[in-house]
């Protein structure tokens, strides 16, 4: 079955420290690719996308993101994490049409 | 800025209710989205709409129905609200040429008792 995955339901970094979310996904061809953040009590708001091109994507916030095909995961970056960076990430799909498909989500608790 | 905006953050309702769930967006999108969130399933969609009076189902349609009258407002129906249909809703608006980003509102917490 065509999914999203991504793997990770929590992780937990140091503040300063890096992050790294990881991204499968199972379509037969590539799709458009993103990233979106949910602070608690929001919404969703987008972090990068990649629809073609260079496979490094920036993002807002200080967020990387990179495509690889041969392993159909688009992992997301960022080199050292603020304290509020603690959110639920969720990695999203657009296999066909207009509908995204959405990982599961995960939720990054930053310690001091 | 886009802004989506929901109706209510909170909502309490009784088994068999008719419940509304209103969102409006100010940026002339054309395509309108409900989702609905629980933890560990992610964002799964419930209906869209990409035109005034247009709609589609999603991948949870069962026991919901959309009402889309004005083309900056998209209503989502409980017709007969259900404990299992406790849970975040989010609508979202997008444009219709293909940026496929979405614009989601803060979402409303439904518990039905």
């Amino acid at each position: 079955a065509q999914s999203v995955t991504q793997p990770d339901i929590h992780i937990t970094v140091s503040e300063g420290a890096s992050l790294e979310l990881r991204c499968n996904y199972s379509y037969g061809a590539t799709p458009y690719l993103f990233w979106y953040v949910q602070s608690p009590g929001q919404g969703l708001q987008l972090l990068l996308k990649y629809f073609s091109g260079d496979t490094l994507v920036q993002g807002i916030k200080g967020f990387e993101a990179e495509f690889k095909r041969s392993q159909s995961s688009f992992n997301l970056r960022k080199p050292s994490v603020h304290w509020s960076d603690a959110a639920e990430y969720f990695c999203a799909v657009v296999p066909r049409g207009y509908k995204l498909s959405f990982g599961a989500g995960t939720t990054v608790t930053v310690r001091a | 800025d886009v802004k989506v905006t929901q109706s209510s953050r909170y909502l309490v309702k009784r088994t068999g209710e008719k419940v509304f769930l209103e969102c409006v967006q100010d940026m002339d999108h054309e395509n309108m989205f409900w989702y609905r969130q629980d933890p560990g399933l992610g964002l799964r969609l419930i209906y869209f709409s990409y035109d005034v009076k247009m709609k589609e189902k999603g991948d949870i349609p069962e026991g919901y129905s959309v009402s889309r009258e004005k083309k900056e407002r998209f209503s989502l129906i409980l017709e007969s609200a259900s404990t299992n249909q406790t849970s975040m809703y989010l609508c979202a608006s997008a444009t219709g040429t293909g940026s496929y980003e979405q614009y989601f509102g803060p979402g409303t917490r439904l518990t039905v008792t």
